[in-house]
């Protein structure tokens, strides 16, 4: 089975800028979650999809948004971009199976902010 | 507030020898635990997982220890290898909040050889 991929790989961007990041699943999948690493912050959940829904959000502003198409591919979207947004972007699909939810990661694209 | 925590920021051990990383939690909702190992610039590679219902789970080198009345859980590696070099996170979730992952802040692990 084919991972969990991401694109771009990498990205710049400048501040005020908007950028699109794209997820797409493990075959058979259908969460995903999406997550901020960054040095100061560590790994920070950004929110979750299931079935086109999004399940679950964490604490980051109205600028970071996401959707989940039919295939559950996913795309997050950040609007205004600031330097602090300079990142890199985890996407993770799990099966979403009750007990147990063990979550794939694929490589991440990594955000510069000028 | 960090739900997670990793105390230790690095860990050096000797080839052969048995590397234990630890993890503290303090949310006692959390009923699913995960380690990860994670290379610089790429993404977290699930190595190991356990349920609060359990006390161990083996997986050939890697044996996660739960111990819940203390919140606490240890990841070992035996025997540890040059190629175990890098960060390790353990995770943690809710059954009621799938998709969210809650990490430590993680530990650096060097095998030397």
């Amino acid at each position: 089975k084919a991972g969990v991929t991401q694109t771009p790989r990498y990205l710049i961007k400048t501040r005020g800028q908007q950028v699109t990041l794209s997820c797409s699943p493990i075959s058979g999948h259908r969460s995903v979650s999406w997550y901020q690493q960054t040095p100061g912050q560590g790994l920070q959940f950004l929110f979750e999809y299931f079935s086109e829904t999004q399940r679950n959000k964490g604490n980051f502003p109205g600028r970071f948004s996401g959707r989940q198409f039919s295939n559950s591919r996913s795309e997050m979207n950040v609007s205004t971009l600031e330097l602090g947004d300079s990142a890199l972007y985890l996407c993770a699909s799990s099966p979403r199976l009750a007990g147990t939810d063990t979550q794939y990661f694929g490589p991440g694209t990594r955000l510069t902010v000028l | 507030d960090q739900q997670v925590k990793q105390n230790s920021p690095s860990l050096s051990v000797q080839e052969g020898r048995i590397s234990i990383l630890n993890c503290d939690y303090t949310n006692s909702m959390f009923d699913y635990f995960l380690w990860y190992k994670k290379y610089p610039a790429e993404g977290p590679t699930f190595l190991i997982s356990i349920s609060s219902i359990k006390d161990k789970n083996e997986d050939g080198r890697f044996t996660v220890f739960l111990n819940k009345s203390a919140k606490h859980l240890s990841l070992h590696i035996v025997p540890s290898q040059p190629g175990d070099s890098a960060v390790y996170f353990c995770a943690a979730m809710r059954g009621t909040s799938y998709g969210k992952l809650t990490f430590g802040q993680g530990t650096i692990l060097t095998v030397h050889p």
